[in-house]
C-alpha cells in the first residue's frame, strides 16, 4: 500500500507570494491533517480535515488555509508568504480522526523556504 | 490547551546502553499517547502508541513506554541502544474525543549513538 505522497518536495518562493502544497492520503483514509516542522518551534498543528470539512485549526494566522477533496486528497495554501514561514510542512493521515482511536502516517513533507 | 515536554533536547550514548527518554503531558481528559521517531533523511515513523490497556506498550525496534497516568508521563525506554537507533524522537499526544483534533508534540529529543 503506497504511503502518504507530498508534492512538491521543495519549493523555493519570494516574500509576499503565495503557495499550494498537496497531500495524498494513503488509500481509504479519510483524515488528512497538516503541520509545520521549523528548528526553533519544533512541530505544531496547523488543520485537521476530515470528508472535505475542517475539523480544528491550529494557531496560525488566517493566511494559512487548507481544502480536502471528494478523494480525501487535501490541499494546503499559504498567502502573502513572510520569511518565518520558511519550514518543513508535512501533511499525515488516518482512517478517521485524530480525536478517535486512530494512528496518523506521516508524508515526506515539503520544504518550504522564503527568500 | 495542551502541552507535551520532553527533558532531554540531545542525548549522547554508547552502544549496548540503555535508554530512557522523559515525556510529560498537560491534559486533564482522556488523551492517547505517542511516540515517533525521525531517522536522518527520512519521514516521521510510529514508534509506538497507547490508546488503553495496559499501561506498559511495545513498539518496533526493541522500544516500549509506560504510562503513568498520576504523573502524566509517557516515557521511552529501550534496554541497549544500536547505532541505527540514532534519530529525533518525538513525543505526542491528542485528546480523546470532543472534536480536538491533531496531535501536540514535543520539542523532540536528538539522540545519538556512539559505536
Amino acid at each position: 500500500k503506497a504511503g502518504v505522497t507530498q508534492t512538491p518536495r521543495y519549493l523555493i518562493k519570494t516574500r509576499g507570494q503565495q503557495v499550494t502544497l498537496s497531500c495524498s492520503p494513503i488509500s481509504g483514509h479519510r483524515s488528512v491533517s497538516w503541520y509545520q516542522q521549523t528548528p526553533g518551534q519544533g512541530l505544531q498543528f496547523l488543520f485537521e480535515y476530515f470528508s472535505e470539512t475542517q475539523r480544528n485549526k491550529g494557531n496560525f494566522p488566517g493566511r494559512f488555509s487548507g481544502r480536502q477533496f471528494s478523494n480525501s486528497r487535501s490541499e494546503m495554501n499559504v498567502s502573502t508568504l513572510e520569511l518565518g514561514d520558511s519550514a518543513l510542512y508535512l501533511c499525515a493521515s488516518s482512517l478517521a480522526p485524530t480525536s478517535t482511536l486512530n494512528e496518523q502516517f506521516f508524508g515526506p513533507g515539503t520544504r518550504l523556504t522564503v527568500l | 490547551a495542551q502541552s507535551v515536554s520532553q527533558h532531554n533536547h540531545h542525548v549522547i550514548l554508547s552502544e549496548a546502553a540503555s535508554l530512557e527518554l522523559g515525556c510529560n503531558y498537560s491534559y486533564g481528559g482522556t488523551v492517547n499517547l505517542f511516540w515517533y521517531v525521525q531517522y536522518p533523511g527520512q519521514h516521521l515513523q510510529l514508534l509506538l502508541k497507547y490508546f488503553s490497556g495496559d499501561p506498559l506498550v511495545k513498539g518496533i525496534k526493541g522500544f516500549e513506554a509506560e504510562f503513568i497516568k498520576s504523573k502524566f508521563s509517557f516515557n521511552l525506554r529501550k534496554p541497549s541502544v544500536q547505532w541505527s537507533d540514532t534519530a529525533e524522537y518525538f513525543c505526542a499526544v491528542n485528546s480523546r474525543g470532543g472534536g480536538a483534533d491533531g496531535l501536540t508534540f514535543g520539542k523532540g529529543t536528538h539522540l545519538i549513538i556512539q559505536p
